[in-house]
């Protein structure tokens, strides 16, 4: 399985950039996605193959990378912005990223 | 719109089986792969289960393989997932996923939830 590793947990102001790391233990080419989920809610396409920004997200979202390491950043980041991140790689049988907890201070 | 609305779920006892359905509106559902995503509490994701259009062809982790079956009725609109010799670790909350291009999940259902338990 293609193991996809994330910091657990960020907190930042709003207003101020942040960027969350996904490394995969294998080449996934650009097969990278980006998912937002919510407390009690389903999780949300935010970026798929790496840098394409999903219908209706908006433009403070952004992806980026190849390879093994991608990154997503929100700039610059909002109160409603507070979720857990997951990325998802499909290169291989679909696997998914523990998980980053965006905090705001 | 797109939705998405799984049901079937509750609690169910180790080493019994709960069918899992997922009713599809808001696109032509025969053009997509679809799949079941599931989230054990407080934890990551799990992929679980991808059909082909057609429902000629599926896809599981080893973790469920054997265990649990896929299926699909395309005049129904309708995703279902068979699962048998259920296990505590199965305790989850069971999303239902249009697949869209190569493995993106870009439309899920609000959920359901499974517990196994005695």
């Amino acid at each position: 399985d293609t193991v996809l590793t994330q910091s657990p947990a960020l907190a930042v102001s709003p207003g101020e950039r942040v960027s969350i790391s996904c490394r995969a233990s294998e080449g996934v080419n650009s097969y990278m996605h980006w998912y937002q989920q919510k407390p009690g809610q389903q999780p949300k396409l935010l970026i798929y193959k790496a840098s394409n920004l999903a219908s209706g997200v908006p433009a403070r979202f952004s992806g980026s990378g190849s390879g093994t390491d991608f990154t997503l950043t929100i700039d610059p980041v909002e109160a409603d912005d507070t979720a857990t991140y997951f990325c998802q790689q499909s290169w291989n049988d679909p696997t998914f990223g523990g998980g980053t907890k965006l905090e705001l201070k | 719109e797109v939705q998405l609305v799984e049901s079937g779920g509750g609690l169910v006892q180790p080493g019994r089986s709960l069918k899992l359905s997922c009713a599809a509106s808001g696109f032509t559902f025969s053009n997509y792969y679809m799949a079941w995503v599931r989230q054990a509490p407080k934890k990551g994701l799990e992929w679980v289960a991808t059909i082909s259009t057609s429902g000629s062809r599926t896809y599981y982790p080893d973790s469920v393989k054997g265990r649990f079956t896929i299926s699909r009725d395309n005049a129904k609109s309708s995703l279902y997932l068979q699962m048998n010799s259920l296990k505590s670790e199965d305790t989850a909350t069971y999303y239902c996923a249009r697949v869209w291009e190569l493995g993106i999940f870009d439309y899920w259902g609000q959920g359901v939830m499974v517990t196994v338990s005695s």
